[in-house]
């Protein structure tokens, strides 16, 4: 697609229930990012993939949090037992070679998430 | 650690100029950037500068770097109605934790008032 896209744009949940996210990156870009915002705040890194593996998940906040992207393409963003504090907007993005010193992230438009 | 801070809101009039501020957190970032985000839509990115530089102008925006203060500032000029959204910084800081990941300042709310 032209973009990165997002799905749901919108989920509210219950206390305790188990969501997943998905993000479509950008075709052919070889990387994928997750970042969460917090109501007022600029986004925080929580995870990157290179390809298939999880490259880089230091920023997953504990391990309820978990993502996978099996085929390197669609990443989905998947939350156990989710708490209220897990309410926020889950930001995906993508770029074409992080090898390059000017690898440019496109953003797509979240999936904002409301934990009741 | 510590924060990218920039203030939280400017306003300014329609065709007046515009500067958003950011301190940074890193010396040996290598690159900084300068992201939109409008309501409902995901972050859009303006300019980048790279480290070496003090300055870089694209149309109407026009980037400085102090890395002696590690500050950098967004100047729009004639600034428009459209131009309302948040403006985020983000520096990458390559010998931490997710080296290459982006950090980002806490944004500022940019009102164009008519």
């Amino acid at each position: 697609g032209a973009g990165v896209s997002q799905t749901p744009s919108n989920k509210v949940t219950e206390k305790g229930k188990y969501v997943e996210l998905r993000c479509d990156p950008i075709s052919g870009h070889t990387a994928l990012y997750w970042y969460r915002q917090s109501l007022g705040q600029g986004p925080e890194f929580l995870i990157y993939f290179q390809g298939t593996g999880a490259a880089d998940d230091s920023g997953l906040p504990n391990d309820r949090f978990f993502a996978v992207r099996p085929e390197g393409s669609v990443s989905t963003l998947k939350i156990q037992r989710t708490e209220r504090g897990d309410s926020a907007v889950y930001l995906c993005a993508s770029s074409l070679d992080r090898s390059f010193s000017t690898d440019t992230q496109y953003f797509g438009p979240g999936t904002r998430l409301t934990v009741l | 650690g510590e924060d990218v801070e920039q203030s939280l809101f400017l306003s300014v009039r329609e065709g007046d100029s515009s500067v958003i501020n950011c301190t940074y957190t890193d010396s040996s970032s290598t690159y900084l950037y300068w992201y939109k985000q409008e309501p409902g839509a995901g972050l859009q990115l303006l300019t980048y500068i790279f480290s070496n530089m003090d300055m870089k102008q694209d149309q109407r925006l026009t980037v400085l770097l102090n890395k002696k203060d590690k500050h950098l500032s967004l100047r729009i000029a004639d600034t428009q109605t459209g131009d309302s959204a948040i403006y985020f910084c983000a520096e990458i800081r390559p010998y931490q934790t997710g080296a290459n990941n982006l950090f980002f300042g806490t944004g500022t709310r940019l009102t164009v008032i008519p």
